[in-house]
């Protein structure tokens, strides 16, 4: 079974620009979960979707948003990007709201210029 | 709410030494517990998990952790590190009633010396 996919792996963005991540689940998975990962701040976590609605969500401002399709496919937005948005960001697929094992995928390294 | 605590943020050890990774945690209500590990350029891996029963728990790689709630500790130890033990080393925790979000520790950077 294929594991958690997400692309770009790697993306370069200026200040101001907007920026879309994808998150494929594994196959099977309904609930995707997003986290920004940086070197001071660590593992935060940014949202959670399942069957098409956001469940869970974290301490970011409106500029990160999200999104799941009827596949599980999830995608996040950053809009107005700003320098300290440089992070890899992970992407986590498990079954359901109710189990507690997730997967993640290998990131998304974003840097902002 | 919830909250973890690792207390080194990087710990050196010698090539088949044993190694214990610190991890606290904080809860007004009972709670699951895991540990991941992020090889370099890659995603968190699931070592192990708590989630009730015995608090000795098994993992993959020869790791295991013990849940001490007295000491709301959740310590991770290998007896015996191998040179691809590098990597950094995540302690979480979530409320157990698996809806909760899951909250992670900042990350122990796990360096083996040969």
């Amino acid at each position: 079974k294929a594991g958690v996919t997400q692309t770009p792996r790697y993306l370069i963005k200026t200040r101001g620009q907007q920026v879309t991540l994808s998150c494929s689940p594994i196959s099977g998975h309904r609930s995707v979960s997003w986290y920004q990962q940086t070197p001071g701040q660590g593992l935060q976590f940014l949202f959670e979707y399942f069957s098409e609605t956001q469940r869970n969500k974290g301490n970011f401002p409106g500029r990160f948003s999200g999104r799941q399709f009827s596949n599980s496919r999830s995608e996040m937005n950053v809009s107005t990007l700003e320098l300290g948005d440089s992070a890899l960001y992970l992407c986590a697929s498990k079954l359901g709201p109710s189990t507690d094992t997730q997967y993640f995928g290998p990131g998304t390294r974003l840097t902002v210029l | 709410a919830q909250s973890v605590t690792q207390l080194d943020s990087q710990v050196p050890v010698f090539e088949e030494a044993p190694v214990e990774l610190r991890c606290n945690y904080s809860s007004s209500v009972s709670v699951y517990l895991f540990w991941y590990v992020q090889y370099p350029n890659q995603g968190l891996q699931l070592l192990l998990k708590y989630l009730s029963g015995s608090t000795l728990v098994k993992g993959i790689n020869g790791f295991e952790a013990e849940f001490n709630k007295s000491q709301t500790s959740f310590h991770l130890r290998k007896p015996s590190v191998h040179i691809s033990d590098t990597a950094e080393y995540f302690c979480a925790v979530s409320a157990g009633n698996r809806d909760d979000k899951i909250i992670f520790g900042k990350g122990t950077r796990l360096h083996i010396l040969p």
